[in-house]
């Protein structure tokens, strides 16, 4: 059965600290790995990855994919109290003709002051 | 089990041709939200529900609206179908979130719709 297991469910943390997001997926003819936050409002998009070992950045936030032992790191460092929020994690499947997004339960991180 | 439906799994219309698709929840959830999701690009949201208040993404085209009946039905209509709006489209449904608090909660989707467009 397919699967995307995110670690950890929460994680509290000061600001300043950096923060590490697992994930971590099972999934038939994998397609590409995606990182979502959500705040108080709507989700939003952080990154889309499909290559093993390329780094993408964007600010103090940064994701690697290692497709040889199917994982997935959201790193955040310097970490602020607006970081704070759910992260998803969901792969992309092609199932026959079709695909599936397999979304994972999120990591709720909070940021104290 | 409590979860997220989606209805039809597959659609095909015609170019022009209104379509409706649905989504129900059995989790009570206060908010649902639409996605949109064509090949090789990440999903992207088209508007949600916060109980009966609707938000709707600033460039989410008029072609398409939504309704929410009750807590547990969401609709997405497509007016007028062009080639371009053929996707998968996602239901996702979420406790929320409130005023002062730090408590945030996680989605929850559903199988996704795949539309096609002839």
């Amino acid at each position: 059965e397919d699967k995307v297991v995110q670690s950890p469910l929460s994680l509290v943390v000061h600001e300043g600290d950096t923060v590490t997001l697992n994930c971590s997926y099972e999934v038939t003819n994998f397609r590409s790995l995606l990182w979502y936050k959500q705040e108080k409002k709507a989700p939003t998009f952080l990154f889309m990855l499909t290559s093993s070992g390329i780094e993408k950045k964007s600010g103090r936030l940064s994701s690697i994919l290692d497709k040889k032992e199917l994982f997935s790191i959201l790193n955040i460092t310097a970490t602020q109290t607006g970081d704070s929020a759910v992260y998803l994690c969901a792969v992309e499947a092609d199932m026959d003709s079709n695909y599936q997004l397999i979304w994972g339960a999120g990591t709720k991180l909070i940021i104290k002051p | 089990d409590a979860m997220v439906i989606q209805n039809p799994r597959y659609q095909v219309t015609q170019f022009g041709k209104p379509v409706t698709l649905s989504c129900s929840q059995t989790l009570n959830h206060n908010v649902m939200y639409w996605y949109q999701q064509k090949s090789s690009q990440a999903p992207k949201l088209l508007f949600h529900y916060y109980d009966k208040d609707f938000n709707n993404e600033a460039d989410t085209p008029d072609n398409f609206q939504s309704r929410r009946p009750n807590t547990s039905f969401c609709f997405l209509d497509i007016r007028s179908p062009g080639l371009g709006d053929a996707a998968m489209y996602l239901c996702a449904t979420s406790r929320g979130w409130g005023g002062s608090s730090s408590f945030i909660y996680e989605q929850y989707f559903g199988p996704g719709t795949r539309l096609t467009v002839t």
